[in-house]
């Protein structure tokens, strides 16, 4: 069954420095986006991502934060600068926008902890 | 801006029996909803969803109902299982374009053999 991978798992990062997390949604999907599961709290929506560019984002998604499908296959996030504060699971799910009421796929997530 | 609310953050039912788990929204834009099923260290998997022209949406021992005037859902699993044991979420979305999910905090359900 095809499903969406996400890499690393977890990335341990200092505060302030750039991460990049890394998706490959399933083939024939064309919808992409980014959510994120801070620790005993709701997982939020960031960024959806449609034909090469940002559908709509959340106020979260600040200009700290940028997305990319750098080639067919991947989709990333990438944090400029992290903040202790971005410290959460970040899911990555994609759709087949195939019709009105599409399902949106996830993967396992990326665990990010900035110190 | 709690739009979409499960007032259950935890729920214990015997292996066998029924579970049901509720969810509230507030946004009456809202039209295509969405039950996932997350296990520790994985990512939420899908489960059944059903549009707001239904009112019932069933697949083998799931069941959503939907409330449109009560702005209520339910998943319902019959029977109970322990690998249903994990944490359920209930996700809205308006069906237009780029389908952002607003979720719930989550229930999470354990069977109990």
């Amino acid at each position: 069954e095809p499903e969406v991978t996400q890499t690393p798992s977890h990335q341990v990062t200092q505060m302030g420095q750039e991460v990049i997390l890394r998706c490959v949604p399933i083939s024939n999907h064309l919808y992409f986006y980014w959510y994120r599961q801070i620790l005993g709290q709701k997982v939020e929506f960031l960024v959806s991502f449609y034909n090469n560019e940002i559908s709509e984002k959340s106020e979260i998604f600040d200009d700290q934060f940028s997305v990319e499908r750098p080639d067919g296959s991947n989709f990333t996030l990438k944090i400029r600068s992290t903040k202790l504060e971005d410290s959460a699971m970040y899911f990555c799910a994609s759709d087949a926008a195939s019709g009105v009421l599409n399902i949106q796929y996830f993967g396992a997530g990326t665990r990010l902890s900035v110190l | 801006d709690q739009q979409v609310k499960q007032n259950s953050p935890s729920l214990s039912v015997q292996e066998g029996r029924i579970s049901i788990l509720n969810c509230d929204y507030t946004n009456s834009m809202f039209d295509y909803f969405l039950w996932y099923k997350k296990y520790p260290a994985e990512g939420p998997t899908f489960l059944i969803s059903i549009s707001s022209i239904k009112d019932k949406n069933e697949d083998g021992r799931f069941t959503v109902f939907l409330n449109k005037s009560a702005k209520h859902l339910s998943l319902h699993i019959v029977p109970s299982q322990p690998g249903d044991s994990a944490v359920y979420f209930c996700a809205a979305s308006v069906s237009q374009g780029a389908q952002k999910l607003v979720f719930g905090q989550g229930t999470r359900l354990t069977i109990n053999p």
